[in-house]
């Protein structure tokens, strides 16, 4: 397997542009996480996937962020339009939940966004 | 609210000797913790997991310890290496072991 897939690797638009991230998780996972990682913040966790149905996007910032996981094998991260403060490095990761599987999560290279 | 503590300094240390970092929690009643390596410009990758009713785990030279009284885990390197220096990042789970929130994530520098 190729691991967590992400796409773009770079991405540079203009403050107010749309902006989607791209994600493959691994084939047969069925968890997934967008995360947001910033100096100032850290790793922060956006929002979860179970089985391709949000479990909690409390991390989302605001009404801008969006995502879906229309099936196991994709999900999208997109921003709304765009602000500068929204630059980051964003991380899609996967893991098969329990019962029956480990819990461990398999990091994407990650997206690194800038909004100028 | 829910809050997990690492030194947010870095941790120098000389080649071949043990590095200890520290993760503490509170508000939480985390089902399992897992530790994690960064290094720049990649993503975290998995190094142990250890669930509350273990108090240590082994792989190689790694070493982690978990007090759910005192709400805290230790992880440590024995015979440090150069090649170890990266950040390292805990992750208190739940009971399903689904949600993954971090903590800030100590930087660890081995010098040769």
């Amino acid at each position: 397997d190729a691991g967590v897939i992400q796409s773009p690797r770079h991405e540079v638009t203009e403050m107010g542009q749309e902006v989607t991230l791209r994600c493959k998780p691994i084939s047969g996972h069925n968890s997934l996480f967008w995360y947001r990682q910033t100096m100032m913040r850290g790793l922060e966790l956006l929002i979860y996937f179970n089985n391709n149905v949000p479990i909690d996007d409390s991390g989302m910032p605001e009404d801008r962020f969006s995502a879906k996981m229309p099936n196991a094998s994709f999900s999208t991260l997109k921003i709304q339009p765009s602000e500068p403060r929204d630059s980051a490095v964003y991380f899609c990761a996967s893991s098969l939940a329990p019962p029956g599987g480990r819990t461990e999560a398999f990091f994407g290279q990650g997206t690194r966004l800038t909004v100028v | 609210s829910q809050k997990i503590e690492q030194n947010s300094e870095a941790l120098n240390i000389q080649e071949g000797k043990t590095a200890t970092l520290t993760c503490n929690y509170t508000n939480y009643s985390p089902a399992y913790l897992q530790w994690y390596r960064q290094d720049p410009g990649r993503g975290p990758v998995f190094l142990l997991l250890i669930r509350e009713n273990e108090k240590e785990k082994r792989k190689e030279r790694l070493k982690v310890t978990f007090d759910t009284t005192l709400k805290q885990s230790l992880f440590h390197i024995t015979a440090s290496q150069p090649a170890d220096s990266a950040t390292y990042l805990c992750a208190p789970s739940d009971n399903a072991g689904n949600m993954l929130t971090f903590g800030g994530g100590t930087r660890l520098m081995v010098k040769p």
